[in-house]
């Protein structure tokens, strides 16, 4: 049973656009929410992370928002670039006793210059 | 070393042949952790360490894996008997304090392929 829910699997944006990808969760105790970029023959990277208690962070041209009553976040990319063509991961983590990081199936962004 | 590194890049091995994967973490890194990503997947949680204790093993899927940091640094991943539905990437992730919101820095993977 997949955790976290991930869409769409991959996502096409011209130049200057903005690309959205979503996330869904169920359980409730998890309290980070973190999103990682890959690009292709490297390890994912830390872009972006939020904690319940706020309901949007930005970081430059990137920003979470965070819905917890449905449960979902979504990572927005203002002004996509070319050099922005990754994967995306979203993923959730309960910090108690119990530290994975589990993981959404990725969306791969291609930016149309 | 500047970044987590891990070794070999690629690994190609026959049905039933043990195998070892080495993840040498930050500097200093208190937690290490190592997670399989099959491809199209986003990576999946197999096991953590904090200094050269194990603290969670439950994401490992079976006896013929298992994982060791004996002096608090390099982490070594052993396989036996490697089946084909082993074969995907394996990284490695550190962090530094050990708390459990610290960033996670990954690795370059170790490719795996069981013939």
């Amino acid at each position: 049973q997949q955790q976290v829910k991930q869409s769409p699997q991959s996502l096409i944006v011209q130049k200057g656009g903005i690309s959205i990808i979503n996330c869904a969760y169920e359980n409730t105790a998890f309290d980070y929410f973190p999103w990682y970029q890959q690009f292709p023959g490297k390890g994912p990277a830390l872009l972006i992370a939020i904690r319940p208690d706020v309901s949007e962070k930005k970081e430059g041209r990137f920003t979470i928002s965070f819905n917890k009553s449905a449960k979902q976040f979504s990572l927005h990319i203002m002004d996509s670039q070319p050099g922005d063509s990754a994967t995306y991961f979203c993923a959730v983590i309960y910090a108690g006793n119990n530290r994975k990081l589990i993981w959404g199936l990725g969306t791969s962004l291609a930016v149309n210059p | 070393g500047a970044g987590v590194s891990q070794s070999p890049r690629y690994k190609v091995t026959k049905r039933g042949q043990d195998v070892a994967l080495r993840c040498d973490p930050i500097s200093g890194h208190v937690s290490l952790y190592w997670y399989r990503q099959a491809l199209g997947q986003g990576p999946e949680f197999l096991t953590y360490f904090n200094y050269e204790a194990q603290q969670d093993k439950s994401g490992l899927p079976n006896d013929r894996f298992s994982a060791e940091r004996p002096e608090g640094s390099i982490s070594t991943l052993t396989i036996q008997r490697t089946e084909q539905r082993d074969s995907a990437m394996y990284r490695c992730a550190s962090s530094a304090s050990g708390r459990a919101l610290d960033e996670q820095f990954f690795g370059p993977g170790t490719r795996l392929t069981v013939l």
